[in-house]
């Protein structure tokens, strides 16, 4: 079975751009979590979808979003990027059965903003 | 909210011993707590989890044990390998039934453990 693919693998921005980021979960899991990570804040929370809706969401800005395809696909978009939102970008598929939450992660997006 | 510690930040162990990573956890209704894996340019592996109605699980050479009432668990690795080499992450969520929340995953810091042929 195919695992998470995140799309693209490496990205370079400027100050003040909009970035989408796309990921696509193993086959048949329909949860998608986004999170952030950083040498400095670790692995950090962004959202989390399922069958389109935003079920949970971290304490992120508003610049940042997302949404999921009625296919579990799922994009997130940052808008007006500053230099601290480089990262690497990870999205985490889940079956989510009842009380079930293994989630797993794609290889993610490395973003760089100049 | 929910706060994960993990100690130690760096482990160095010889190829053949055992490591040992702690982590602690603050909110008592955190019930899922998955380990995993990140190696240098990729994204987190999941290599064990365990629920709070269980104490201890193991698979081949890793393991990992809950303490509810102190609210920690700790992964063991017996027998360490080079290829053990990497980034470890220890997590806490609280897991909903279907259709509810899943919990996001809070994570702790990292341990970076490098095994020394």
């Amino acid at each position: 079975k195919a695992g998470v693919t995140q799309t693209p693998r490496y990205l370079i921005k400027t100050r003040g751009q909009q970035v989408t980021l796309s990921c696509s979960p193993i086959s048949g899991h329909r949860s998608v979590s986004w999170y952030q990570q950083t040498p400095g804040q670790g692995l950090q929370f962004l959202f989390e979808y399922f069958s389109e809706t935003q079920r949970n969401k971290g304490n992120f800005p508003g610049r940042f979003s997302g949404r999921q395809f009625s296919n579990s696909r799922s994009e997130m978009n940052v808008s007006t990027l500053e230099l601290g939102d480089s990262a690497l970008y990870l999205c985490a598929s889940s079956l989510r059965t009842s009380g079930g939450s293994e989630q797993f992660f794609g290889p993610g997006t490395r973003l760089t903003v100049l | 909210g929910e706060n994960v510690e993990q100690h130690p930040s760096t482990l160095s162990v010889q190829e053949g011993d055992s490591a040992v990573i702690k982590c602690t956890y603050s909110d008592s209704a955190s019930n899922y707590f998955p380990w995993y894996k990140q190696e240098l340019g990729k994204g987190p592996q999941l290599i064990i989890d365990i629920r709070s109605n269980v104490g201890e699980k193991k698979d081949q050479r890793i393991a990992v044990t809950l303490n509810k009432t102190a609210k920690h668990f700790s992964l063991h690795i017996t027998e360490t390998q080079p290829e053990d080499s990497a980034v470890y992450f220890c997590a806490a969520s609280y897991s909903m039934n279907y259709g509810g929340s899943q919990g996001n995953l809070i994570f702790g810091k990292g341990t970076k453990l490098s095994v020394k042929p």
